[in-house]
């Protein structure tokens, strides 16, 4: 079967830096996509993996390694407005988004 | 440029009854989807959409039926509404597929009862 795994829920404080994980398994791949989706509202796209290695943009960074089907996000300068979820999609063999459950960002002051 | 909107935003539907959710983008895009997102569970494609004319079924498409007669527009029809259907229902939309940003409506909720 198909699987993405991601923490449920993580604290960390305003102005340090988080790491949210995301391993997968799934029956093919053709990227993975991070979304961030703040409570009640749509997810919003944040980063997109292909190959391995680290994509910068500003404060956010994803890394990707394909061999070891693991991702993270990496949040730097945390702001209170970074408090929202976090979404880990693959593309599979079908082009279709396989997502994780999300992971739970709360910033504390 | 409104990109996806999606209507109503909110819902009771009654067991048994039926509703359509509409779901419209001023983007151009040739590919749309429906998911649902449960609480705890990742967001589940319901159907997708490569054009005007072509659908296909997802991960979970059981209750459920669409259209697309024109690029704009891909309408999510309830017919028997269960409880299990209570959930929070995103359409999307994105250019391709490949590397293709999916980009997001606001959502409805809905709730049977």
């Amino acid at each position: 079967g198909q699987n993405i795994d991601q923490p449920t829920e993580m604290t960390a404080t305003e102005g340090a830096i988080v790491q949210i994980n995301c391993t997968y398994q799934t029956s093919g791949f053709n990227g993975l996509f991070w979304y961030q989706q703040h409570a009640g509202e749509a997810p919003t796209f944040l980063s997109y993996n292909v190959l391995d290695g680290l994509e910068e943009k500003g404060r956010f960074s994803s890394f990707l390694s394909r061999s070891k089907g693991y991702s993270y996000l990496l949040l730097k300068e945390l702001q209170m407005k970074d408090s929202a979820s976090y979404l880990c999609a693959v593309q599979d063999s079908n082009y279709q988004l396989i997502w994780g459950a999300g992971t739970k960002l709360i910033i504390k002051p | 440029n409104a990109g996806v909107t999606q209507t109503p935003k909110f819902r009771i539907l009654k067991i048994g009854q039926s509703m359509t959710l509409q779901c419209t983008q001023d983007m151009n895009h040739n590919y749309m989807y429906w998911y649902r997102q449960d609480p705890g569970m990742g967001l589940k494609l319901i159907y997708y959409s490569v054009g005007a004319g072509i659908t296909d079924k997802g991960e979970v498409p059981n209750g459920y039926n669409v259209s697309r007669s024109t690029t704009e527009d891909f309408p999510l029809r309830l017919e028997l509404a269960a409880p299990s259907q209570t959930s929070v229902y995103f359409c999307a939309s994105s250019p391709g597929r490949e590397a293709d940003t999916q980009y997001f409506g606001p959502g409805t909720r809905l709730t049977v009862l």
